[in-house]
């Protein structure tokens, strides 16, 4: 079965804090994508990264920064110095190459940056 | 080049009316996916095609929705008769081969 967790249903934190969302997945696949989108509360969603199954190298972005461990199946989101812009619901998303191309999403974690 | 387009962005109707959701893709994407957004169920993927072919329609609730894809750069969704529990976001989103999925802002349904 093909599934994305993201455990953390609400997570609130003080502006400057450090933070990190976590995302589970579930695949039999050897070659599948992962991607994390951010909806802020406009509503809109918003593409942050995507990473492919073979390539393990952590990512920084600015305050942002992704951990992928194929091991254990996550990739996982860090904010650092969160600020109040980035409260928002924060999406992993799971694409699988054999199965047709599907595209699945975790359930969300909202996150509240707390001035 | 433009961003994924829907509309209407807000619809509301009367239980039992048609609903049509309309999205262009953006040019040059080759797949385009429906989902659903609600407090209760999150991001759903309804329908998603391929080169315009319907590939899974497994996320459809009923035969009371149903989506097309006539050519490169239009879909629609279409719910008939809507019902309450339809009240929703609905979103478009497209994507280039294996890419990211590029998202619509949305099309906001009220069923009263």
């Amino acid at each position: 079965a093909q599934k994305v967790t993201q455990a953390q249903t609400e997570i609130s934190v003080v502006e400057k804090e450090d933070v990190t969302l976590d995302c589970v997945y579930e695949t039999r696949d050897t070659t599948y994508y992962l991607f994390w989108y951010k909806q802020p509360p406009s509503g809109e969603l918003v593409f942050l990264i995507r990473r492919n199954s073979f390539d393990e190298q952590n990512e920084i972005s600015g305050r942002y920064s992704w951990n992928f461990q194929k091991s254990t199946s996550s990739f996982n989101f860090t904010i650092t110095a969160s600020q109040v812009v980035d409260s928002a619901v924060y999406f992993c998303a799971l694409r699988l190459k054999t199965s047709y191309d599907k595209v699945i999403f975790g359930p969300g974690t909202s996150l509240s940056v707390i001035p | 080049d433009a961003g994924v387009i829907q509309s209407p962005r807000h619809e509301v109707t009367e239980m039992g009316q048609e609903v049509t959701l309309r999205c262009k893709p953006i040019s040059g994407h080759d797949y385009l996916f429906w989902y659903r957004q609600t407090m209760m169920r999150g991001l759903e993927l309804l329908i998603y095609f391929n080169n315009n072919v319907p590939i899974d329609d497994s996320g459809m609730p009923e035969d009371r929705f149903s989506a097309k894809m006539p050519n490169a750069s239009f879909s629609t969704l279409k719910i008939q008769p809507s019902e309450p529990r339809d009240s929703a976001v609905y979103f478009c989103a497209s994507s280039r081969n294996l890419g990211e999925l590029f998202f619509g802002e949305g099309s906001r349904l009220t069923v009263l």
